[in-house]
């Protein structure tokens, strides 16, 4: 069973703080992954995707891979409360031939104002 | 405006009633899902689509099915549903297989 696991939190941090939120992945022919967001009764939406080994940044958003530890983390620089959601990792194998993307159960974070 | 639609967003139906949701995408995609998600728990993927006639079932067993006759369009049904069936149901597409997903608005199904 190929799974992705997150810590289901609640994780929460004052406004303007930096929100940390990891996942691990079982399937090491994992490739690329996925953060999603996901407000209480809405759909997810993508916030970033990372391939490659290191950081990649996207405005106050950081995906971090670490292929070796089987590691992805998202960092949330400047907190706002806006940022209050389940952030979803997922991840999938692209090298094999099942495609399907993986999802974690999600973390929720709560900013505080 | 490329996008991705699904109807309706809510319905409330009695055991035993045949239904139908509806997803349609504007944006060009070959390939579709659907995804089943209580409150507060994680996604199940319970169909996808390689394209037009082209349907496989997902990791979560489903007594829905699915078609995939024209490309912007894949609805789900269930003929007859009960009160397990009641969740959230998520359609998504993407370009490319392992490339991101983009998700409909989704269809809470109630069944009394």
């Amino acid at each position: 069973q190929k799974e992705v696991e997150q810590n289901s939190g609640p994780l929460s941090v004052p406004e303007g703080a930096i929100a940390s939120l990891n996942c691990t992945y079982s399937d090491r022919g994992s490739q690329s992954f996925f953060w999603y967001r996901q407000y209480s009764g809405k759909s997810p939406e993508l916030i970033m995707f990372i391939y490659s080994n290191g950081d990649k940044e996207d405005g106050r958003f950081t995906a971090q891979l670490n292929k070796a530890s089987q590691y992805v983390s998202l960092l949330i620089r400047d907190s706002q409360p806006s940022d209050s959601a389940t952030y979803l990792c997922a991840g999938v194998n692209s090298g094999g031939s099942n495609y399907k993307l993986t999802f974690g159960k999600g973390t929720l974070l709560t900013v505080n104002p | 405006e490329a996008d991705i639609y699904q109807t309706p967003r809510y319905l409330v139906i009695g055991t035993g009633k045949k239904i139908t949701l509806e997803c349609s995408q504007t944006m060009g995609h070959d390939k579709m899902y659907w995804y089943q998600q209580d409150p507060g728990m994680e996604l199940h993927l319970i169909h996808y689509s390689y394209g037009v006639n082209s349907t496989e079932k997902g990791d979560l067993s489903s007594e829905s099915t699915v078609s995939r006759i024209r490309t912007e369009h894949f609805p789900l049904t269930l003929e007859s549903a009960r009160p397990s069936h009641t969740s959230q149901y998520l359609c998504a597409s993407s370009d490319t297989w392992g490339g991101e997903q983009f998700f409909g608005p989704g269809t809470r199904l109630t069944v009394l």
